[in-house]
């Protein structure tokens, strides 16, 4: 099963806006991944997250973790159209586990 | 991109015949894997890998087998395939697992398939 969903599913802005994309997630986890994924094209990793972090920062990207409420935040500051693409938020638990679970995205259009 | 090469990248076949697809990496990393694409479902995880030889399932096994004989290559094989198999599958690799963390993964490109 998930564990991880974004919110909203799709998101339209125009150039130039602020995108925050939303995700919850049910059990404990060590870290918390932002991916993106153009159309065609593999993931890429954005940024992470570890669970004793609260806020990281990437260029115009800034996460947000809250292990109290179980959710994170992404936002995109002065989008531009090259940002279209959708995001996904991805969990893993750390050492011993290899795995990381994803949800199911959030798709991101920014019109020029 | 990381080097990694998924082959083929497109490909139709028939239900109930055997399909390989193959993931070849030349980062020397440990850890690989086989998730799949689909709407509505997000990235699952098909099988991995943590070193030559060993392997795990992961949450959407059934109907799947992986195999990984050197360190650069994976192989996913899909022993009858079926309807269900139609999707996008995508390889990815990592470096490690940290203690407090799961290293980033590098995805390749992915291979799309199509059971008729």
């Amino acid at each position: 099963s998930q564990q991880g969903e974004e919110d909203p599913q799709a998101l339209s802005i125009q150039e130039g806006e602020n995108a925050t994309m939303n995700c919850s997630y049910k059990t404990s986890i060590n870290n918390l991944q932002w991916y993106r994924q153009n159309s065609g094209r593999g993931l890429v990793h954005l940024i992470l997250i570890r669970s004793n972090e609260r806020e990281k920062h990437s260029g115009r990207l800034r996460v947000t973790l809250d292990t109290s409420k179980k959710s994170s935040s992404l936002l995109i500051t002065a989008s531009r159209a090259a940002d279209t693409a959708s995001y996904f938020c991805a969990t893993g638990s750390g050492a011993g586990s290899y795995q990381l679970t994803f949800g199911k995205g959030t798709k991101l259009s920014v019109i020029p | 991109d990381a080097g990694i090469t998924q082959s083929p990248r497109h490909k139709v076949t028939e239900t109930g015949t055997p399909v390989t697809l193959r993931c070849h990496q030349t980062e020397n990393h440990r850890y690989m894997y086989w998730y799949r694409q689909d709407p509505g479902h997000g990235l699952r995880l098909i099988h991995y890998s943590y070193g030559v030889k060993d392997t795990d399932k992961g949450e959407v096994s059934d109907g799947y087998s992986v195999s990984r004989s050197k360190t650069e290559d994976f192989l996913l094989t899909l022993e009858s395939a079926t309807s269900s198999q139609t999707s996008v599958y995508f390889c990815a690799i990592s470096g490690f697992t940290g203690p407090s963390y799961n290293s980033p993964l590098h995805f390749g490109n992915g291979t799309r398939l199509t059971v008729t």
